[in-house]
């Protein structure tokens, strides 16, 4: 079975510009999460998904960032216009639908360097 | 106060010894607890959840969760240089996972 996917592995952008960042979860998960690390920090959480519907985007640092997942399968993480304190590394990941504690997978992560 | 602590080391053990690793968590209703491993450059690695107060066990890992001190921990017997990691503390109370800053292993051979 296929893990949690996502792409590109890495980009560098210029400031100003616009970067997408996509995440294909395990297939049948329902809750999808993007987190961020950046350089010396803990992994922080941006926000959750259940299926199409945005939970929790609590973590999501201003309006330059913007989550979707039409449908409900993959997701996409937008940065407009990117700043350079949005480098660091992107994590996406899955967990099926149910109870408390159900755990998550992550995928490898899209480094983001923004210069 | 962070909501979840942890030490980020380098935590250094020799070879064949056992390594413990801690950490603790601000919010009392929190209630499953993980830890993940995390090679450098790679995807944080799910190795043991817990959800009860106790020991749990598996293969040379060990977590420990005291939820009335919010405290927990894992413990690596016989590490391996292989073991050489960093290794997340992530807290759940609903489906968001708070993760500590992680602690850095280095098992030397």
């Amino acid at each position: 079975e296929a893990g949690v996917t996502q792409f590109p592995s890495h980009s560098v952008i210029e400031k100003g510009q616009t970067v997408t960042l996509r995440c294909d979860p395990i297939s049948g998960h329902d809750n999808l999460y993007w987190y961020r690390r950046v350089m010396g920090k803990e992994i922080k959480f941006l926000l959750h998904f259940v299926k199409e519907s945005k939970q929790d985007e609590s973590g999501m640092p201003n309006n330059r960032f913007l989550a979707e997942r039409t449908g409900g399968t993959y997701s996409t993480l937008k940065v407009q216009p990117a700043e350079l304190e949005d480098s660091g590394v992107y994590f996406c990941a899955s967990s099926q639908q149910g109870a408390l504690g159900t755990e998550a997978f992550f995928g490898q992560g899209t480094r983001l360097t923004v210069v | 106060q962070k909501e979840v602590e942890q030490n980020s080391g380098p935590l250094s053990v020799p070879e064949g010894a056992i390594a413990s690793l801690n950490c603790t968590y601000s919010d009392r209703g929190s209630q499953s607890f993980f830890w993940y491993r995390q090679y450098s450059g790679k995807s944080p690695e799910l190795i043991m959840s817990i959800y009860s107060n106790g020991d749990k066990e598996d293969g040379r890992f060990t977590a420990q969760l005291n939820k009335a001190s919010q405290y927990v921990s894992l413990l690596i017997r016989d590490s391996q240089p292989s073991d050489s990691a960093t290794y997340l503390c992530a807290v759940s109370g609903t489906y968001k996972y708070i993760f500590g800053t992680g602690t850095r292993l280095k098992v030397l051979a």
